[in-house]
């Protein structure tokens, strides 16, 4: 079993719908990173959470440390949110490497 | 905020030739660098650890001498690709650990190299 697991893995919604990624992980970590990655390739780094909840324009990230999962959640998507969001942990014992989940893809039609 | 450059973006060689990328800091000093590789339609896959003025840290099952990581200073780490084939063409991509303005430790990617070898 993966250290860290995504669902759903892919995912198409309508524009303006909301979006829900979830993560869980299921081992003692130091922080969760949540990536998106565009068809191009390059990685963007969109939130870095060790608790509680944070929000970025549009995206809403949150974690629970107890039940040891997270979610990212897209309000009024568009089709540029289209891309692959990725969870990433950093484990407590593996100083600092991250860890990655499986990647969720996301189209947003217009 | 923190970027990493990475280049080329694209690479394409001969079987048998080396290919070098390389990442770059441009606004802060990475001490610490993060080689992955990535498969078409699957997730980072960790391939080594790079420190600067040290040797790079590889994960398992990563050919140490086939794929050669030098960060001689604190702005720049390469990777080179020796004796290319194939099978080693895929996706790779850099990643440095950056200190946040707020003290915590985010971690900043490359835009990644795409390597074709024929």
């Amino acid at each position: 079993k993966n250290e860290v697991e995504q669902s759903p893995q892919n995912l198409t919604a309508q524009e303006g719908e909301f979006i829900t990624i979830n993560c869980s992980y299921s081992v003692g970590i130091s922080a969760l990173h949540w990536l998106q990655q565009h068809p191009g390739g390059g990685i963007v780094s969109l939130f870095m959470l060790s608790s509680g909840k944070k929000k970025h324009g549009r995206l809403i990230a949150t974690i629970n440390i107890q039940e040891k999962h997270s979610s990212l959640h897209i309000t009024a998507s568009h089709p540029r949110d289209s891309a692959v969001y990725i969870c990433a942990v950093r484990i407590k014992a593996a100083g600092n490497k991250l860890t990655f989940g499986g990647g969720t893809r996301v189209l947003v039609k217009p | 905020g923190a970027v990493v450059s990475q280049h080329p973006s694209w690479v394409i060689c001969k079987s048998g030739t080396s290919v070098k990328i390389e990442c770059r800091s441009l606004d802060f000093q990475a001490t610490t660098m993060f080689w992955y590789r990535q498969f078409p339609k699957q997730s980072l896959m960790l391939m080594a650890t790079s420190n600067e003025g040290s040797k790079a840290t590889y994960e398992q099952g990563v050919e140490k001498d086939k794929f050669l990581i030098n960060h001689a200073s604190l702005t720049l780490s390469t990777l080179t690709v020796t004796s290319a084939h194939p099978e080693d063409s895929s996706f790779y991509i850099c990643s440095a650990r950056d200190l946040t303005d707020r003290g915590f430790y985010g971690y900043t990617f490359g835009s990644g190299t795409r390597l074709t070898v024929v």
